[in-house]
């Protein structure tokens, strides 16, 4: 079974903080993916990667920056973090053209 | 822009009742199509997919069958359980495109009652 990990299922941090969020998958997945989960906005795509080093924008990046120095970890920085900010972030892998497997999620509050 | 949208919920149903999820899509090209399933205090899980017009997808008594004539893949289940409780998700994915990235419906609740 794939397992997707993210470090934390619940973080409380404060305005103007940096924050990590971590991300580690165990199937060589070449895409690797960050949605913030909002009641009534369903998943937004934040950053994904299709590659070590390599990343591109989704919908929403404003705010946030990843990095993904090896095939298995995707991380996501809250640069200097806002109430705005206090969701649920959930990481995703996959194969190219493959069915997406997520993590359990975690859970933000930005106080 | 590629776009999904589900009925809203919540939808509260009592066991054993049937259950309809509306799913319509607005997509260039020849989308995938999926259910997402999240349990309470869990991540995604998929449910049940299909790559092509008039597949049926199907997975712990849940059905969808993509229908391009309509853009739909309405989710489907003859016999709730207690135990269906849960956020279900409608996805499509630009099958041609290398990232497979996914579009989302915002979601619907689902509770049964005993």
């Amino acid at each position: 079974d794939v397992k997707v990990t993210q470090s934390s299922r619940y973080l409380v941090k404060r305005t103007g903080e940096k924050v990590f969020l971590e991300c580690v998958q165990d199937m060589d997945h070449e895409n690797m993916f960050w949605y913030r989960q909002d009641p009534g906005l369903g998943l937004r795509l934040i950053y994904f990667s299709y590659d070590v080093k390599m990343k591109e924008k989704g919908d929403i990046p404003e705010g946030y920056s990843v990095s993904r120095e090896k095939k298995e970890r995707f991380s996501l920085i809250l640069e200097s973090a806002s109430t705005n900010q206090t969701s649920m972030y959930l990481c995703a892998s996959s194969y190219i053209g493959q069915p997406q497997h997520f993590g359990d999620g975690t859970r933000l509050s930005i106080l | 822009g590629d776009s999904v949208t589900q009925m809203e919920g919540p939808v509260t149903l009592s066991e054993e009742a049937c259950l309809t999820i509306n799913c319509t899509y607005t997509a260039t090209g020849y989308p995938s199509l999926f259910w997402y399933v999240q349990y309470p205090g869990e991540g995604l899980q998929l449910l049940l997919k299909a790559t092509k017009a008039d597949d049926k997808g199907s997975n712990k008594g849940f059905e969808a069958t993509y229908r391009k004539e309509t853009t739909s893949f309405h989710l489907e289940k003859g016999s709730v359980q207690v135990s269906d409780s849960a956020v279900y998700f409608c996805a499509l994915s630009d099958r041609w495109g290398s990232q497979g990235n996914l579009i989302f419906g915002k979601g619907t609740k689902l509770s049964v009652k005993p």
